[in-house]
């Protein structure tokens, strides 16, 4: 089976400008999940889907980070304007969706700030 | 909070060397994962353990859920060159909870 696709892998982007990260998951995984990696650090949550609706976005920062599942599906993540602080790793996850599921990772998009 | 705490964070061993890494919380997880993550790639799910006591093995990795539910163990036996990498410990703690990461452990293999 194709695991979970993001794209772009890298994005070099100046302060104050917008950048889109999209993921396409697993077939069949209704559950969607944006995560940012520090360097150094685990993956930590900014948002989760089931499907189209985000059940959990209580640790995306709202001002500035902005996330679309219009179908269920594909998803993309948004930040506008970005920030030097907002360097990092972007990994999008999928899961089959029941409880305690492992979750799948894509290869992540390393964003870089200048 | 949820925290899992992994150290060192970072250990050197020799090629055919055996390794354990530990995972350990103040809270109680009801399911533990193990990742490996290469550089430039996102992590890979290794091993999942969803029982106190539970003991699994893929391989040359073998992983236990702890019998007190806050701490897990992974060991890696006769390591390779291609065992280099960060290993995650993840876990949850209910059944609508989100999965936990601990800061990682950087193994390194010297041949």
């Amino acid at each position: 089976e194709a695991g979970v696709v993001q794209s772009p892998r890298y994005k070099i982007i100046e302060k104050k400008q917008p950048v889109v990260f999209w993921c396409n998951p697993i077939s069949g995984h209704n559950t969607l999940y944006w995560y940012l990696q520090n360097l150094g650090q685990g993956p930590e949550l900014l948002i989760r889907y089931e499907n189209e609706e985000a059940v959990d976005d209580s640790q995306l920062p709202k001002d500035r980070f902005s996330a679309e599942r219009l179908k269920g599906v594909d998803s993309t993540l948004k930040i506008q304007p970005a920030e030097l602080g907002d360097s990092a790793v972007y990994l999008c996850a999928s899961s089959q969706g029941q409880p305690n599921s492992p979750l799948h990772f894509g290869n992540g998009t390393r964003l870089t700030v200048t | 909070g949820q925290q899992l705490n992994q150290s060192p964070q970072s250990m050197f061993i020799q090629e055919g060397e055996d390794v354990s890494m530990n995972c350990t919380s103040s809270s109680i997880f009801n399911t533990w994962l193990w990742y490996k993550q290469d550089p430039g790639e996102g992590p890979v799910l290794l091993i999942a353990l969803y029982k106190a006591g539970e003991l699994t093995s893929n391989g040359r990795l073998t992983a236990q859920f702890g019998i007190t539910r806050k701490d897990s163990f992974l060991n890696i036996s006769a390591s390779i060159p291609s065992d280099v990498g960060i290993y995650f410990c993840a876990g949850y703690t209910g059944a609508n909870s989100k999965l936990t990461f601990g800061k990682g452990i950087t193994l390194s293999v010297r041949p």
